[in-house]
């Protein structure tokens, strides 16, 4: 079974502050995806990244694919209390897509 | 909207009950799936379903069967309950178009005496 490891697993931090949660694995992912889960809700895609190096920004929100495509990066410019979640990454292989998911990253943003 | 959804989103059974898990689907997705999610260990596929009638074994079938006899439809079956089956499971389905994405219910957490 493939793995893939985020760190770190919990994080609190103040409104304003940055912040980077990473997603590593031993494998190669033909794709990518961050999902974030809110309290008694299933995760909700945020984004796709395909390509190795690949860069996306969601408002203040910047996903990277490594180059090997073995990893990804969150960063998340001056968190907000509503980014508070779980977040999750995905890795995708194969032609069925399934999806091996990340161990997760909690994140809570105060005020 | 997609909207997937769980029969129910709190369940208490006793060990040895057989339980039954529905998920229903309303885009006419021919893929669907079963994970459990516990802390620290993120989601882990059960099941997962190509189309109807067609299932595969995800990463931790052991102690769970399911059914798909019609399209919007996936039942994740637990034979015998046990304790170590307390999880929250989650159902989804997915998008077989540009973004392949997997939309998910609200998830359903089972506690198991």
């Amino acid at each position: 079974t493939q793995l893939l490891e985020q760190s770190p697993q919990f994080l609190s931090i103040q409104e304003g502050e940055n912040l980077t949660v990473y997603c590593n694995s031993s494998s190669v992912f033909s794709s990518l995806q961050w999902y974030r889960q809110e309290p008694g809700e299933g995760p909700v895609l945020l984004v796709t990244v395909v390509t190795g190096g690949e860069v996306k920004k969601l408002k203040r929100l910047t996903f990277q694919f490594g180059d090997a495509r073995k990893d990804s990066s969150l960063h998340i410019t001056a968190a907000q209390p509503g980014d508070t979640g779980l977040y999750l990454c995905a890795g995708c292989t194969g032609t069925a897509s399934k999806l091996t998911f990340g161990t997760g990253t909690r994140l809570q943003v105060t005020l | 909207d997609v909207k997937v959804t769980q029969s129910s989103r709190y369940l208490v059974k006793r060990t040895g009950e057989k339980v039954f898990l529905e998920c229903v689907q309303d885009m006419d997705h021919e893929n669907m799936f079963w994970y459990r999610q516990d802390p620290g260990l993120g989601l882990r596929l059960i099941y997962f379903s190509y189309d109807v009638k067609m299932k595969e074994k995800g990463d931790i079938p052991e102690g769970y069967s399911v059914s798909r006899e019609k399209k919007e439809r996936f039942s994740l079956i637990l034979e015998s309950a046990s304790t170590n089956q307390t999880s929250m499971y989650l159902c989804a389905s997915r998008d077989r178009g540009g973004t392949d994405t997997q939309y998910f219910g609200p998830g359903t957490r089972l506690t198991v005496l």
